[in-house]
């Protein structure tokens, strides 16, 4: 059964402090990775992640996929209060539809 | 663009109850998804339609949920009876057609509908 597994399941932090959040997988026919950031509402995306070793940039968070260990990893440095959020990691497998499956969520509290 | 419509946007019932949840997708795309939103579970996948069409609904719970999608631009939600364990966020999201090269699948959520079952 595909599955991917978050952890931590929460974090809190302090203004200014690094945090990296992990994420693993199985699944059949692996195609990409996602991660999603959820704060009040919907979630919204951060990064498809499809090839091994390539780190995924954007403002203050990274990410980096590892095909051959089955995970991933997002990155936060300099946190801020806004980076408070649900952090989802998603993955797609190989095939003609766009099926994904979400791990639980990691909750993100950065305090000031 | 509005992007992904969802209505209501909070819905509290009583046990035993019919639910219609309502989600219009953003136009143009040709995939739909329900999930349920739990502390417990996190994020499921109910059922999904390609071209309106259900492709996987392994996701739904037992037989008082219900999911269609008479046309590209309109879906529904129906749980019927309700039960408090029912109770959840429901989101829909859709995407675009799958770039077969790329697998593009960014998904577009809509705020949700939070479901109270007393």
């Amino acid at each position: 059964e595909d599955k991917v597994v978050q952890s931590p399941l929460s974090l809190v932090v302090h203004e200014g402090d690094t945090v990296t959040l992990n994420c693993s997988y199985e699944v059949t026919n692996f195609r990409s990775l996602l991660w999603y950031k959820q704060e009040k509402k919907a979630p919204t995306f951060l990064f498809m992640l499809t090839s091994s070793g390539i780190e995924k940039k954007s403002g203050r968070l990274s990410s980096i996929l590892d095909k051959k260990e089955l995970f991933s990893i997002l990155n936060i440095t300099a946190t801020q209060t806004g980076d408070s959020a649900i952090y989802l990691c998603a993955v797609e497998g190989l095939g003609a539809t766009n099926k994904l499956i979400f791990g639980t969520g990691t909750l993100l509290a950065v305090q000031p | 663009d509005a992007g992904v419509i969802q209505s209501p946007r909070h819905e509290v019932t009583e046990m035993g109850q019919e639910v219609t949840l309502r989600c219009k997708p953003i136009s143009g795309h040709n995939s739909l998804f329900w999930y349920r939103q739990t502390m417990m579970r996190g994020l499921e996948l109910l059922i999904y339609f390609n071209n309106n069409v259900p492709i996987d609904d392994s996701g739904m719970p037992e037989d008082r949920f219900s999911a269609k999608m008479p046309n590209a631009s309109f879906s529904t939600l129906k749980i019927q009876p309700s039960e408090p364990r029912d109770s959840a966020v429901y989101f829909c999201a859709s995407s675009p057609a799958k770039n077969r090269d790329r697998g593009y699948n960014e998904q577009f959520f809509g705020p949700g509908t939070r479901l109270t079952v007393l």
